[in-house]
């Protein structure tokens, strides 16, 4: 079965350090999905990034940047110079292609609450 | 389309009612989710509607709960007589048919048993 783990579960930082928050994922698909959502206090949880199994490449958008290493079962995720509007919740999630009926549900991990303090 | 709604925001209930939440996914969007969340922990899946056929549920979904996309519209999730540990976040959900995408998830019914 699939499986996610976020090991940080609280991280504070300074404002304009760089923070890292990692994820390491289990699955026995070739093919599944990784994406990282945050969730901000207003409890909605915002989409930022997708990556599909054979796509190692990093990604970078903005301030944001993701490093996919399929070696370790790994999808980091890196906030360089943060800021206080980045505080929220950030959870990791997996998508196989072959889970159940086609429905390619989400599995998440428990989440990593960021704090950036000014 | 402003995304996907989600009626009402808070809904407080005493023990042994039942509750009724709905769900307006993206209008093009042909798959829809429900989740759970509770405190501290991240969203686990409920069930999942292709258009109006229900085609998956969590064993997390006990009998008490049932869920339903009439048309292929919007959806209910009714719980009946509600427990203390209903008392969680539920998200919905919708994406387009490829369903490789991602989703576009809702504000959430915050659920309170008393």
């Amino acid at each position: 079965a699939q499986k996610v783990t976020q090991a940080q579960t609280e991280i504070s930082v300074v404002e304009k350090e760089d923070v890292t928050l990692d994820c390491v994922y289990e699955t026995r698909d070739t093919t599944y999905y990784l994406f990282w959502y945050k969730q901000p206090p207003s409890g909605e949880l915002v989409f930022l990034i997708r990556r599909n199994s054979f796509d190692e490449q990093n990604e970078i958008s903005g301030r944001y940047s993701w490093n996919f290493q399929k070696s370790t079962s790994s999808f980091n995720f890196t906030i360089t110079a943060s800021q206080v509007v980045d505080s929220a919740v950030y959870f990791c999630a997996l998508s196989e292609e072959y889970s159940g009926a086609g429905s390619y549900q989400l599995t998440f991990g428990k989440g990593t609450k960021l704090s950036v303090i000014p | 389309d402003t995304g996907v709604s989600q009626d009402p925001r808070h809904k407080i209930t005493k023990r042994g009612q039942n509750v009724t939440f709905r769900c307006d996914p993206i209008s093009e969007h042909n798959r829809l989710y429900w989740y759970r969340q509770t405190l501290g922990q991240g969203p686990e899946f409920l069930t999942y509607f292709q258009n109006e056929a229900q085609l998956e549920k969590s064993r997390l979904l006990s009998d008490r709960f049932s869920a339903e996309r009439p048309k292929g519209s919007f959806s209910t999730l009714e719980i009946q007589r509600t427990e203390q540990g209903d008392s969680a976040m539920y998200l919905c959900a919708s994406s387009p048919n490829t369903g490789t995408y991602g989703y576009t998830f809702g504000s959430g019914t915050r659920l309170t048993v008393v």
